[in-house]
This record gives C-alpha cells, sequence and structure tokens, in this order.
C-alpha cells in the first residue's frame, strides 16, 4: 500500500522540550514538506526538500529543523525556540517527475500539543 | 494583497444543489492550480489539478482565467458528502523552486 504516514497522531510536549514528528513515504517521491496548520488558517510551509542531504526553509522555518538523510524520510524537530508549537502538523510528498510536477500528496498530520 | 484569496464561507446549500467557489491569486507567473478538499480535523486531499482549457471530473468543473488571475470551482448535484473545506492552491516561483501556496478554505455544508 503506497503512501505517507505520520507518526505520531497526537503529541503532548511540555514547554522547553524538543520533539521530533516523523514522516515517512513510500511512493518514491522526490520532494517532501512540512507544513503548520492553525485553526482557521491556511497551510504555512516550514521547510521542504528536493533532494537528499538538501533542504530548504519555508515561510516560518524559526524554531523548526528537518534532515533529509534518507529519501523516503523527512523528520521534523520542533525545538524549544518554537513560540506557539501547537498546531496541525502536515507533511507532503511529490513527484518531481509528475504532471504538474508540484501535485502534492499529503499524510494524515500529527497534532502537536505544548502544555 | 494577499498570495491566494478565498471567500471563507460557509456556504450552505441543500442537497441538489449547484454551488461555486471562487479564487484570486496575486503571483501571474503561476503555473500550476489545484483544488484540494480538506475535511474536518484531515489532511487535504487533491480533488483536481485546474488546467488553462478548463476541466471536468464528475459533478466538479474548474476553471482558470490567467488575465482575471481567478479560479473557479463549480460543483453540479451537490451531496451531503460534499460538506467540507476546498482549498484553492497555486504555485510561487522562488528561486529556481516551486512550492505551493494555500488559500484559507471556503467551507460548504450541504444539508438534507
Amino acid at each position: 500500500d503506497g503512501g505517507i504516514t505520520q507518526s505520531p497522531k497526537y503529541l503532548f510536549r511540555k514547554e522547553g522540550q524538543n520533539v521530533t514528528l516523523s514522516c515517512e513515504q513510500n511512493l518514491n517521491h522526490d520532494a517532501m514538506y512540512w507544513y503548520r496548520q492553525d485553526p482557521g488558517q491556511g497551510l504555512r510551509l516550514i521547510y521542504y526538500s528536493q533532494i537528499v542531504n538538501d533542504f530548504q526553509k519555508g515561510d516560518i522555518a524559526e524554531g523548526y529543523s528537518v534532515s533529509r538523510e534518507k529519501k523516503e524520510s523527512f523528520p521534523l524537530t520542533v525545538t524549544s525556540a518554537q513560540k506557539n508549537p501547537t498546531a496541525f502538523y502536515l507533511c507532503a510528498s511529490s513527484d518531481l517527475g509528475g504532471s504538474p510536477t508540484d501535485t502534492q500528496y499529503f499524510g494524515p498530520g500529527t497534532r502537536l500539543t505544548v502544555l | 494583497r494577499k498570495e491566494v484569496e478565498q471567500d471563507p464561507g460557509p456556504f450552505n446549500v441543500p442537497e441538489g444543489a449547484t454551488v461555486a467557489f471562487n479564487c484570486t491569486y496575486s503571483n501571474s507567473a503561476s503555473q500550476s492550480f489545484f483544488w484540494y478538499r480538506q475535511d474536518c480535523r484531515k489532511e487535504p486531499k487533491l480533488l483536481m489539478s485546474v488546467y488553462s482549457s478548463g476541466n471536468e471530473d464528475g459533478r466538479f468543473t474548474a476553471q482558470l482565467n490567467r488575465a482575471s488571475q481567478y479560479i473557479s470551482l463549480l460543483i453540479r448535484d451537490s451531496k451531503l458528502s460534499d460538506s467540507a473545506t476546498y482549498l484553492c492552491v497555486v504555485n510561487i516561483a522562488n528561486s529556481g523552486y516551486s512550492t505551493l501556496t494555500f488559500g484559507k478554505g471556503t467551507m460548504l455544508l450541504v444539508s438534507p
């Protein structure tokens, strides 16, 4: 079954702790993305990666870090420097050889709550 | 001006009605356009890509007007299961990379 998986589905964190959100895809997609969504808001891009060992900051990268050591995996770390981390985090991937090349497919998301 | 603008709604329609959503975008260099559907507390799912010539998929029709920088989605014969938030999405070219910008969405509520 091809797709994108994210874990955990729900995550609770104490203030001051770093947490890492997992994102894995078996679609053989080149590009992967992280977004956050706040209630009543659109998706905002945190980081994206078009190839292994390379990634770019999105619009709201401060307080987050990523790695792309394998094509199928793109974990996101929410650090204690992120001032308002409570949100719905969505991972997506796209096939850069597809048509149109930008079409992105999403994982089920992780809801992070900071206590 | 916001990059992608949509009427947040909600649009309340009875089953069987025809409903249309509009979206405007600010970047005239945008090349790719999409409609995604998002159910409450779920991830967005691709509904359809939008092509210059317009395209139809069953009860759904998407149109693009590049001159006016405007995209539309028409849903005919609305079903209860069409209730969701519809996201208008366009690509933005940025230093050789292309990323997607999402509108905040238009909520549709279909009632019996």
